[in-house]
């Protein structure tokens, strides 16, 4: 079974800050997947990236980041130069290669104000 | 191309109740999951559905049960409601498994009184 640590309840930056939100996760699977999904007001989650277990190589798209250490359980997110319309709620949520049981944070609330 | 839709938006019913809520899944999708979000926390997993069958259930009693019809798309129901059980019930499709990204819906808000 999965269990993940979103250490940080509530963030508030002024736009065009860049913010990281951290998420830590326990695992006893060898493989297994990682997500980030975003849930803004309206309540519907939207998915941003999912990486292997195996790729540890950080990825880079528009404003968006991650960075990803196996050796410490790591998988954070960082928005550069945010945008007020980046408010929302953001989840880690790892996944077992054997398993159809997505285990959610409790989530980062992340307020972008203008 | 419609995303996922569920039905519908907001409920209230009272303890003991029973409840069906509706999802239709992305096109092209096979598989439906259904979470439960209370306040402030993150989804939980309740089970998921593929080729009409339960794949895979989440730690919750068998008061909840579902469906999935030969369209793909499913249905929650929930037996002798709780006042616990009042949460935001998210349905999330993807085609043949969790490991590829899950499209989800807005939700149907769940009131118990």
């Amino acid at each position: 079974a999965q269990k993940v640590t979103q250490a940080q309840t509530e963030i508030s930056v002024v736009e065009k800050e860049d913010v990281t939100l951290d998420c830590v996760y326990e695992t006893r699977d060898t493989t297994y997947y990682l997500f980030w999904y975003k849930q803004p007001p309206s309540g519907e989650l939207v998915f941003l990236i999912r990486r292997n277990s195996f790729d540890e190589q950080n990825e880079i798209s528009g404003r968006y980041s991650w960075n990803f250490q196996k050796s410490t359980s790591s998988f954070n997110f960082t928005i550069t130069a945010s945008q007020v319309v980046d408010s929302a709620v953001y989840f880690c949520a790892p996944l077992s290669y054997n398993n159809n049981d997505m285990r959610f944070g409790a989530g980062t609330r992340l307020t972008v104000k203008p | 191309d419609a995303g996922v839709t569920q039905s519908p938006t907001h409920l209230i019913k009272t303890r003991g109740q029973q409840v069906t809520l509706r999802c239709s899944p992305k096109s092209g999708h096979d598989t439906v999951s259904w979470y439960q979000q209370a306040l402030g926390q993150g989804p939980q997993f309740i089970f998921q559905y593929y080729e009409e069958e339960e794949r895979q259930r989440g730690n919750f009693p068998d008061r909840f049960s579902g469906h999935q019809f030969p369209n793909y798309s499913s249905e929650l129901n929930v037996n002798a409601l709780l006042l616990g059980d009042s949460a935001l019930y998210l349905c999330a499709s993807s085609f043949q498994g969790s490991s590829q990204p899950q499209h989800f819906g807005d939700g149907t808000r769940l009131s118990i009184l």
